[in-house]
């Protein structure tokens, strides 16, 4: 079954860069995703990287993926105030329903 | 468009007493979800529905119904609310599993069980 982790906070100085990092236990995962949670609000689609890839990059977001030792993580370049909010990786099957959801990763980021 | 809406937002309950979450999305979109969301559990998959009519459980199903009469309504029901119930309930909606399908989400609905 998916069992997906994730380290719980994290603080940085406005302008650094920022990486949250997730691992996985399933390495049938066809997809993996990062979501961004902003308070008081539902969570929202940031990334996600197909799994025969290793890197993908997408303006300030770079996700790396480590199959080998199922390692996900997420680099934040430049990270500005708007990025303060809880991270959440997640993995799915084709032709699966279930989305399995890490505990979520708290970004505060200081102005 | 609105999305995914839920209502309601906010809800105290007494132990015992039932309630009806409802959910509604105008995408068209075939599967639905209820999840909830606790602190330092992340998100877990209550019921989810995979078109009108159909319902299945996930990881978390004790102590809820689903209904999905409607293909754009998901209803998630409490028949006799426990304070362990009390949590924040997330609805999301996407067109299919294949690919990368994002998921929508509603706001969240509040709930807390005295």
């Amino acid at each position: 079954g998916e069992d997906v982790e994730q380290s719980l906070f994290l603080s940085v100085r406005e302008g650094d860069s920022s990486v949250i990092n997730c691992t996985y236990t399933d390495s049938s995962s066809t997809y993996l995703y990062w979501y961004k949670q902003e308070p008081g609000a539902g969570l929202q689609l940031l990334t996600y990287i197909f799994s025969n890839m290793d890197m993908k990059q997408d303006q300030r977001l770079t996700v790396l993926l480590n199959k080998k030792d199922k390692h996900l993580s997420l680099r934040i370049a430049d990270t500005q105030t708007g990025d303060s909010a809880i991270y959440f990786c997640a993995e799915t099957y084709y032709g699966n329903n279930r989305l399995a959801f890490g505990k979520g990763n708290q970004v505060v980021v200081i102005p | 468009n609105a999305g995914v809406t839920q209502t309601p937002k906010f809800r105290v309950l007494k132990t015992g007493q039932s309630m009806t979450l409802l959910c509604a999305q105008d995408m068209n979109h075939e599967y639905m979800y209820w999840y909830r969301q606790d602190p330092g559990m992340g998100l877990r998959l209550i019921h989810y529905s995979v078109g009108e009519g159909t319902t299945a459980k996930g990881e978390v199903p004790d102590g809820y119904n689903v209904s999905r009469l409607k293909k754009q309504n998901f209803l998630l029901g409490l028949e006799s609310a426990a304070p362990s119930q009390t949590s924040v309930y997330f609805c999301a909606s996407n067109q299919n599993n294949r690919g990368p399908g994002e998921l929508f989400f509603g706001e969240g609905s509040r709930l807390t069980v005295l």
